[in-house]
């Protein structure tokens, strides 16, 4: 079975520095996909930033990019220039394979506030 | 059009009412999903329907029966419901339930808010 570890319940970032929000899982497999969700507080859940487990480059979208690295199972997500909309609570999450039958597993998300 | 409606927004149920939640997608999607989720919590997956039929059920209890009508429809039935199922419901869909294409984003709802009394 699929884990997903974020060990940071919360975390403060001042407007326009830079955050980063550590995500570790534990997989057997070798081909799999792990995904940043966001939720602000509106509550509707919106995806940051995807990345496949057999690209070597590391995802970016913008203000958004991973640090992947697939040997320590570790996919942390930099934020730069941090905006007050980005204050919401942000789940890393891992796909064992496309198909619908390979589920989301989720880690325990953690809120991040941006400070104006 | 990329966007996954629900309704109600929100719901008050007392514990012997029958009620129903409904989700609409129109991207072509053939996988939809509902999740239960409660405050500072991950989504908890429920149910999967792929092609319209269910593929996953996560031995939900039996108060809470999904109905997917067509490919762009998915209802949740409730009925007998405890105070620990006040949560958020959230619905997702996905493109294709298969594996051929590389990746398979789910595109969530806004959600119900759902309060049982």
């Amino acid at each position: 079975a699929q884990t997903v570890t974020q060990s940071q319940p919360e975390m403060s970032v001042q407007e326009a520095e830079t955050v980063t929000l550590s995500c570790t899982y534990d997989t057997s497999e070798n081909n799999y996909y792990l995904f940043w969700y966001k939720q602000p507080p509106s509550r509707q859940m919106i995806l940051v930033i995807r990345q496949e487990a057999y690209k070597q480059q590391n995802a970016t979208e913008n203000r958004f990019s991973v640090n992947f690295q697939k040997a320590a199972k570790s996919f942390s997500l930099k934020i730069s220039d941090s905006q007050l909309g980005d204050t919401a609570m942000y789940f890393c999450a891992f796909m064992k394979h496309a198909g619908a039958n390979s589920k989301l597993t989720f880690g325990k998300g953690i809120t991040l506030s941006v400070r104006p | 059009d990329t966007e996954v409606t629900q309704t109600p927004k929100h719901l008050v149920m007392g514990m012997t009412n029958k009620k129903s939640l409904k989700c609409e997608q129109h991207m072509g999607h053939r996988a939809m999903y509902w999740y239960k989720q409660k405050a500072k919590k991950p989504p908890e997956l429920m149910f999967v329907y792929s092609y319209e039929k269910l593929s996953i059920n996560e031995s939900v209890p039996s108060r809470f029966s999904p109905e997917c009508p067509n490919s762009s429809l998915l209802n949740l039935h409730l009925h007998a419901l405890q105070p620990e199922d006040s949560a958020l419901y959230l619905c997702a869909s996905s493109q294709d339930p298969s594996e051929v294409i590389s990746y398979n984003e789910q595109f969530f709802g806004p959600g119900t808010r759902l309060t049982v009394l």
